[in-house]
């Protein structure tokens, strides 16, 4: 069966750090990959997204990057971490299958100070 | 482009009484139409969804969703709530004719459904 694995759970770091998120799916080839924020625990907003490795695809302008090192690897990263980047990180794979739901990891909480 | 609208910030309910939690979507083609529920500070879970074909589905957890194409609704009902239903609720959509761009759901902005005794 397929899991997905993130971590950290949780991270407090203060700003002008850097940051890394790391997400891992298991028991899948070729998912595709998502990263979101939700932010006041409510809406879910897309960040990036990845088809394939070293394709990454931005939603939005922001302090944030990602990577996608390996097929079954995404990563979140900054440089210099933002107060506006605290929030909740949750990382989502879906098979190529279009009418495939997304499978969520378990988030990583990150406050910024 | 592709959008979903969920009402009711928070629905409350008694325990044992039927439950709905509306939404409503919009798109160019056919959607297709998940069902999501969120405990504190974990993951999304995926309850239910609709691709085609019969217009009730069922899902995990005793819910089931009915989709209604005149109405463009896609609504979560449970016959009987628990007070363990208690949770975020999310409507999210695709739309079935666009292709490539990681084939994006878009998500609702949550309901909070508040089973009490």
């Amino acid at each position: 069966s397929q899991t997905i694995h993130q971590w950290p759970a949780t991270l407090v770091q203060p700003v002008g750090s850097p940051l890394s998120l790391e997400c891992t799916v298991e028991g899948t080839s070729n998912p595709n990959l998502y990263w979101y924020r939700q932010a006041a625990g409510r809406g879910l907003q897309l960040l990036f997204y990845s088809v394939g490795i070293g394709q990454i695809s931005s939603e939005v302008p922001q302090n944030l990057s990602a990577s996608r090192p390996q097929d079954r690897q995404f990563i979140l990263s900054s440089k210099k971490l933002l107060l506006s980047d605290s929030g909740f990180y949750l990382c989502a794979w879906r098979p190529p299958e279009r009418t495939g739901e997304l499978f969520f990891g378990e988030g990583s909480r990150l406050t910024v100070l | 482009a592709q959008s979903v609208a969920q009402p009711e910030d928070q629905v409350n309910v008694a325990e044992g009484n039927p439950l709905t939690v509306k939404c409503t979507y919009s798109v160019s083609g056919n959607p297709y139409l998940f069902w999501y529920v969120q405990y504190p500070n974990r993951g999304l879970q995926f309850l239910l969804k609709y691709i085609t074909g019969d217009n009730l589905v069922k899902g995990s957890y005793g819910f089931e969703a009915e989709f209604n194409k005149s109405q463009t609704s896609f609504h979560l009902k449970k016959p009987s709530a628990l007070v363990s239903d208690s949770a975020l609720y999310f409507c999210a959509v695709r739309d079935a004719w666009v292709t490539g761009g990681g084939n994006k759901l878009t998500f609702g902005t949550g309901t909070q459904l508040k089973v009490e005794l």
